[in-house]
Formats: C-alpha cells, sequence, structure tokens
C-alpha cells in the first residue's frame, strides 16, 4: 500500500516569493511521483513527474520538484510565483511495477498569492 | 485533439436515486480511470476500465458501479444515493493503464445529493 503526505494544507505567500510544498510518501514498492495542479472548477493538470533518472525534475509554468530517496520526500518548488498560481497543488504516487497503476493522492495545499 | 469530456458537469439529485455519469476518454485513449474527489476524504481511486474490462477497483460499497464501450467511453453509476456522495468525480484517460504516467483528466461532474 502507498500513501502520501502533504505537509501544508494552506500556504499563503506573496507575488514574486519562492515558496516550497512539501510532500512526503510511503511505499513498499517503487514508485513513480507526481504533482498535479487544480484550478477552482476545473480538473487536474500535470505539472511535473519522476519516473527516473534525474532526482530534479523541471515542470510547466516554470516548477520543479526534487525526488529525494532517503527521505522518502518529492517537494515541489518555484523560484517567483505569480498570481496566477493560486490553486490547489496534489502530490501523488504509483507503483512502477506490478498491475495495479492507480494513483495515490495526498490531501493537497492550497496556495495562495498575494499582491 | 479534444480533451477529456465529462457529463454533464452538475447534478442535483435526491437521496435514494441513482445517477449515471459519463466520460469520453481522449481519440485513441483506451484506458478510463474514476476518482472521488470531496473535502474530507480528498481524491479516492473508484475503478479503471481497459478494453471493456475493469482491471481495478477502488475501495468504494457496490452501488458504485461502471462500464466501459467499445469506443471507450466510460460511464459510472451510483444507486441508491446518499448525502455522503456529493462530490467531484473526476475521470483520467490514457492510451493504456501502464501509461497513465500521462493521465489526462476531465474537467468533472459536480454531484450534489440533497
Amino acid at each position: 500500500a502507498q500513501s502520501v503526505t502533504q505537509l501544508d494544507s494552506q500556504v499563503p505567500v506573496f507575488e514574486e516569493a519562492p515558496v516550497e510544498l512539501r510532500c512526503n510518501y510511503s511505499s513498499s514498492v517503487s514508485v513513480y511521483l507526481f504533482w498535479y495542479v487544480q484550478y477552482p472548477n476545473q480538473g487536474l493538470q500535470l505539472l511535473l513527474k519522476y519516473l527516473s533518472g534525474s532526482t530534479l525534475v523541471k515542470g510547466i509554468n516554470g516548477f520543479e520538484a526534487e525526488f529525494n530517496k532517503s527521505q522518502t520526500s518529492f517537494h515541489l518548488r518555484k523560484p517567483s510565483v505569480h498570481i496566477s498560481d493560486t490553486a490547489e497543488y496534489f502530490c501523488a504516487v504509483r507503483s512502477s511495477g506490478g498491475s495495479n497503476y492507480k494513483l495515490t493522492f495526498g490531501k493537497g495545499t492550497l496556495l495562495t498569492v498575494n499582491p | 485533439k479534444a480533451g477529456v469530456t465529462q457529463t454533464p458537469r452538475y447534478l442535483i439529485k435526491t437521496r435514494g436515486q441513482q445517477v449515471t455519469l459519463s466520460c469520453s476518454p481522449i481519440s485513441g485513449h483506451r484506458s478510463v480511470s474514476w476518482y472521488q474527489q470531496t473535502p474530507g476524504q480528498g481524491l479516492q481511486f473508484l475503478f479503471e476500465y481497459f478494453s471493456e474490462t475493469q482491471r481495478n477497483k477502488g475501495n468504494f460499497p457496490g452501488r458504485f458501479s461502471g462500464r466501459q464501450f467499445s469506443n471507450s467511453r466510460s460511464e459510472m453509476n451510483v444507486s441508491t444515493l446518499e448525502l455522503g456522495d456529493s462530490a467531484l468525480y473526476l475521470c483520467a484517460s490514457s492510451r493504456a493503464p501502464t501509461d497513465n504516467t500521462e493521465a489526462f483528466f476531465g474537467q468533472g461532474t459536480r454531484l450534489t445529493v440533497v
């Protein structure tokens, strides 16, 4: 079984400030890791993913995340946020093998960017 | 290229009724997964279909069911609705189950049970 913990339910920041959204996971098998963003009344949009290789992955809209296997973490960062980044962000995991490819999500972090 | 289409976008139903939600995946995608999103429980996996077969099912009661048609469109049905079934239901499509690292989500159907 897998689980995902997003350590902050809400993160308020000012425009142009850096931000880090924290994500820790637990799994007995190797996993793939994802970050999704959800704008109000919308579905989920994939920001970035880690499948293998370099532990630093870059995504859309200037976001990046670093996979740390020893700390079982996959924190999302952006050096300078915009008002338009206000949204809910979800970290998710999926086993990299086997036959069950369901995504297991964290509870989400609401990022609010203030002017 | 059209995205994942979920219909209807909004639904209001009464306790005890049943409801059917529809999901049309991206053209060429044959795998469809369904998720329930609520403020309390977050995003939870309901089931996954591929080539008209249910491959995996989440931990939901039997009132929740689904199916997939030969054109890959999928429907999910909830019978005997309860207030707790109020949620945003999201559908995701990918080419195949192993390809859901490239899963695309629809905008969801917001179900309100009164």
